[in-house]
């Protein structure tokens, strides 16, 4: 069964203060890794896709990155504006079904 | 482009009764999906149409049920309401070549009482 732990659960920063979102994942072979953001109240937004180990992929202070077995989403001088959750999701390559599985996110908020 | 649009945004139901959530994906997208999201439990897949075929299905009750239309519009429906029920119902559209790519409409609210 395909996994997807996502750490710390909630992260305080000042504005300014670069930091990095965990997400490790179990799953009988990646298909593709996806980060999406979670505003209050509204559906998740899709931000990145990864699809091997040592891809890497860059939006305004968000560079998402990726290792066989966990992806990691950095955030660099973050402001408040920045602050959501975020939710990583796997994609199995095999067994037929090709739903994502979601992890439960990280809450970020940053403080000006 | 419009994104997902879902109805209604938010609605107040009792125990028992049954309630149905409408989903227009975006223009041209075949493939719609429906997710629940509690703060428990996060992100729980509930089933997926393409093409008006339910292509798969989670791990939830016959209580929870699905369609689509020839217009791709789709409809999921939920008979015999529980306080467990209340959540987040999220709507999901994708292009449908098997991409986890997804664009979510901004869902409905329900609350049981």
């Amino acid at each position: 069964e395909d996994q997807v732990t996502q750490s710390p659960e909630a992260l305080r920063l000042q504005e300014g203060e670069s930091s990095s979102l965990n997400c490790s994942y179990t799953v009988s072979g990646l298909r593709g890794l996806f980060w999406y953001r979670q505003d209050p109240g509204k559906g998740p937004e899709f931000l990145f896709t990864l699809y091997s180990a040592g891809e890497e992929k860059e939006k305004e202070r968000l560079k998402a990155t990726l290792t066989k077995k966990e992806s990691f989403l950095h955030i660099t001088a973050p402001k408040p504006e920045d602050s959501a959750t975020y939710l990583c999701a796997v994609q199995a390559a095999s067994g037929g079904s090709y739903i994502p599985t979601f992890g439960r996110g990280t809450s970020l908020i940053v403080h000006p | 482009k419009a994104g997902v649009t879902q109805t209604p945004r938010y609605l107040i139901k009792t125990r028992g009764q049954q309630v149905t959530l409408s989903c227009s994906p975006i223009s041209g997208h075949r493939s719609v999906s429906w997710y629940q999201q509690t703060p428990g439990q996060g992100l729980q897949f509930l089933f997926e149409y393409f093409s008006e075929t339910q292509r798969n299905k989670g791990n939830f009750p016959g209580r929870f049920s699905g369609r689509q239309f020839s217009n791709s519009r789709s409809e999921m429906n939920v008979s015999t309401l529980e306080l467990g029920d209340s959540a987040l119902y999220l709507c999901a559209s994708s292009s449908g070549q098997d991409t986890g790519e997804l664009f979510f409409g901004e869902g409905s609210r329900l609350t049981v009482l």
